[in-house]
């Protein structure tokens, strides 16, 4: 079963809009943390935000925010006032606190390219 | 500055020619990882290690192998590579909970 569900390949937006990219996660361990990463066209991975799962805010990180809805299973990315840079494809991933045979691994999805127009 | 260095950034082999590529990082983690990256499925573990001497099979860990013989080193070995391994390959160490680093990744062809 997939972990982290992403559903949407691209998305295409305004610059100066907001957006917001959806990510779907599912876990039985109470304890875990959900992270966004952006990786532009050059290929490195770029950590924006950490949620855990007993944090009782949402995470925010100058124009990044992540819409954290527990009992949905939901951690959705919002990025305000959309900018020329932000054209990137961007994973969710998750770890999960209860140690699996040792690895509390990242778990990825499968990415949304963000695309943003002038 | 707080890094994880990968070694070559771009590769072009041959099938069956043994390669490696190197990762190191300067921070001082116990955690490090191989990951792969394929359009339309993300990344995928390869293989882990927990400390030194201490490794683990990832998701996806047939045709790799690995070593953790210093702290800061977690090389990633191909015996004989296939086309099948052409991918973008990137090295991640954190410290216990903490954010994961990633190195700037490897892509690797396999003619």
């Amino acid at each position: 079963a997939q972990k982290i569900t992403q559903t949407q390949p691209g998305m295409f937006v305004q610059e100066k809009e907001a957006v917001t990219l959806d990510c779907t996660y599912d876990t039985s361990d109470p304890s875990y943390g959900l992270f966004w990463y952006k990786q532009p066209s050059s290929g490195e991975m770029i950590f924006l935000i950490y949620q855990g799962s007993y944090d009782q805010q949402n995470a925010t990180e100058g124009r990044y925010s992540l819409n954290f809805q527990k009992a949905r299973k939901s951690a959705n990315l919002v990025i305000s006032a959309s900018q020329l840079g932000d054209s990137a494809m961007y994973f969710c991933a998750m770890r999960e606190g209860r140690v699996i045979q040792g690895a509390q691994k990242l778990v990825f999805g499968q990415g949304t390219r963000l695309t943003i127009n002038p | 500055e707080a890094q994880v260095t990968q070694n070559p950034r771009y590769l072009i082999t041959v099938t069956g020619k043994k390669l490696t590529v190197t990762c190191s990082q300067n921070m001082n983690h116990e955690y490090m990882s191989w990951y792969r990256q394929d359009p339309g499925l993300g990344l995928r573990q390869i293989y882990y290690s927990m400390n030194v001497e201490v490794t683990d099979k990832g998701d996806v860990p047939e045709g790799y192998k690995v070593s953790r013989k210093e702290k800061r080193n977690f090389p990633l070995i191909l015996e004989s590579p296939s086309p099948n391994q052409t991918s973008l390959y990137f090295c991640a160490s954190r410290q216990g909970q903490g954010q994961q680093y990633f190195g700037a990744g490897t892509r690797l062809s396999v003619l």
